[in-house]
């Protein structure tokens, strides 16, 4: 595609609900991040994929958070059980460090709320 | 470990008036280095990027910054703001080549006043 995609854009669900939030990079890009952006915050580094190389989860913030990338393309977030302090917006973003090309796009983010 | 820290969670100037957002990193190897701006409700857009070569580089929308190796110092500049300006910028870091994570500062909110 054009750009980074993120879906859904919105998502509203209850306390203790599992949630997955997509991503779909930019065709070709071989790297894909993950990162939340709490209200006022700045940027937290979640989870990054690199080819087939294993992917660096120091940034999940607990158990409770998982991602996987299928084929090397799409990526879900996943979080079980949400909590309140989940509620954030989570940014994906894609790049082709392959070819030198360290530039990270965004997508729109998924504002995620835990009510 | 890579790290960058960014002077100032809050900036405001007067339309008009030079834009200076500050950025110092740290890093153990040759870095890359990036600015990104945030708009309301939206992603995030790159303005520039040094990776190698001069250390002044121009971006979109006016903006510049310097790549200083002993201040280890990547400020973010525009001569004159306008009130479009108005949003959040984040300064990050990647080591060059191989492994790319981007580690990226607390940001910056510039405001811009009439």
């Amino acid at each position: 595609g054009a750009g980074v995609s993120q879906s859904p854009s919105n998502k509203v669900t209850e306390k203790g609900k599992d949630v997955e939030l997509r991503c779909d990079p930019i065709s070709g890009h071989t790297a894909l991040y993950w990162y939340r952006q709490s209200l006022g915050q700045g940027l937290e580094f979640l989870i990054y994929f690199q080819g087939n190389s294993a992917p660096d989860k120091s940034g999940l913030p607990s158990d409770r958070f998982s991602a996987e990338r299928t084929g090397g393309s799409v990526s879900t977030l996943t979080i079980q059980r949400t909590q309140q302090e989940d509620s954030a917006v989570y940014l994906c973003a894609s790049s082709f460090p392959d070819r030198g090309d360290t530039e990270a796009f965004f997508g729109q983010g998924t504002r995620l709320t835990v009510v | 470990a890579q790290s960058v820290t960014q002077l100032g969670s809050h900036v405001s100037v007067s339309e008009g008036a030079l834009v200076l957002l500050r950025c110092n990193y740290s890093s153990s190897v040759p870095p890359y280095l990036f600015w990104y701006v945030q708009y309301p409700n939206q992603g995030l857009q790159l303005l520039l990027k040094y990776t190698t070569g001069a250390t002044l580089v121009k971006g979109i929308n006016g903006f510049e910054a310097e790549f200083k190796k002993s201040e280890t110092s990547f400020h973010l500049t525009k001569p004159s703001a306008h009130m479009s300006d108005a949003a959040e910028y984040f300064c990050a870091v990647s080591e060059s080549g191989g492994y790319n994570k981007l580690i990226f500062g607390a940001g910056t909110r510039l405001a811009v006043h009439p």
